[in-house]
């Protein structure tokens, strides 16, 4: 059964930045793509990329300038998303999700999420 | 990037009775959209794709339907488990994968 386990909470300063990683289990680094949603409190879902680990390509949410980066390890079986430059409006929930095996661009396994604030 | 934007806000109904939650594309996804539900404190979990698709182990009273640019979600004889939030979310034109704002189902 494929898990995806995130890291733990994260508190930053403005103008900092912060990696969140993901540890898959089972086959997800072997096909298909991780991608990674954020929610602001209160809030709906805000794509903000995805990377194809087998393959190492990448995309990202334009509105984001940037600021964030997406990699994988595929020793480790892990993704990881940064952001940087870090302001007040970056404090959300993170979460990833493997995109289905049929299509990947719907997401059928989520992490729990990892809480990042940011605050001066 | 094409704006979903899902209807009503909120959705009061009964243990027992029927909801119909509506999501409207700003220009055709043909029927490249999914549903998912989100509890509080919970990531949300994949209920629809392909527009009426159940995903694996969602139950029946689940149901999508709807193409181009209008969807709806009908949730049949609602248990105290789906008072939840629910979110569509289109795939057919990306980057980015954009969703819906979201229809809270309470009591």
């Amino acid at each position: 059964q494929v898990q995806l386990v995130q890291s733990g909470p994260e508190v930053r300063k403005p103008g900092s930045s912060v990696r969140v990683s993901c540890e898959a289990s089972g086959d997800t680094f072997s096909s298909g793509a991780i991608t990674w949603v954020r929610q602001a409190p209160g809030q709906g879902l805000e794509w903000m990329g995805r990377i194809i680990p087998i393959v190492g390509i990448t995309d990202h949410a334009q509105i984001l300038e940037g600021r964030v980066t997406i990699v994988a390890d595929r020793s480790a079986a892990t993704a990881y998303m940064e952001v940087t430059n870090l302001t007040s409006e970056d404090t959300a929930v993170y979460f990833c999700a493997r995109g289905h095996p049929g299509n990947e661009y719907y997401l059928d396994v989520w992490g729990k999420g990892t809480t990042v604030t940011v605050s001066s | 990037e094409i704006v979903m934007t899902q209807s009503p806000a909120t959705l009061s109904v009964s243990p027992g009775e029927r909801a119909t939650l509506s999501c409207r594309a700003s220009r055709t996804v043909i029927n490249n959209l999914a549903w998912y539900q989100q509890k509080p404190g919970q990531a949300p979990r994949l209920l629809i794709h392909s527009s009426s698709i159940r995903a694996t182990g969602i139950p029946d009273r689940f149901s999508g339907s709807g193409s181009g640019t209008e969807f709806t979600l009908t949730i049949s004889g609602l248990q105290s488990e789906d008072f939840a939030i629910y979110f569509c979310q289109q795939y057919y034109d990306w980057p980015p994968l954009t969703f819906g704002g979201g229809t809270k189902v309470e009591i």
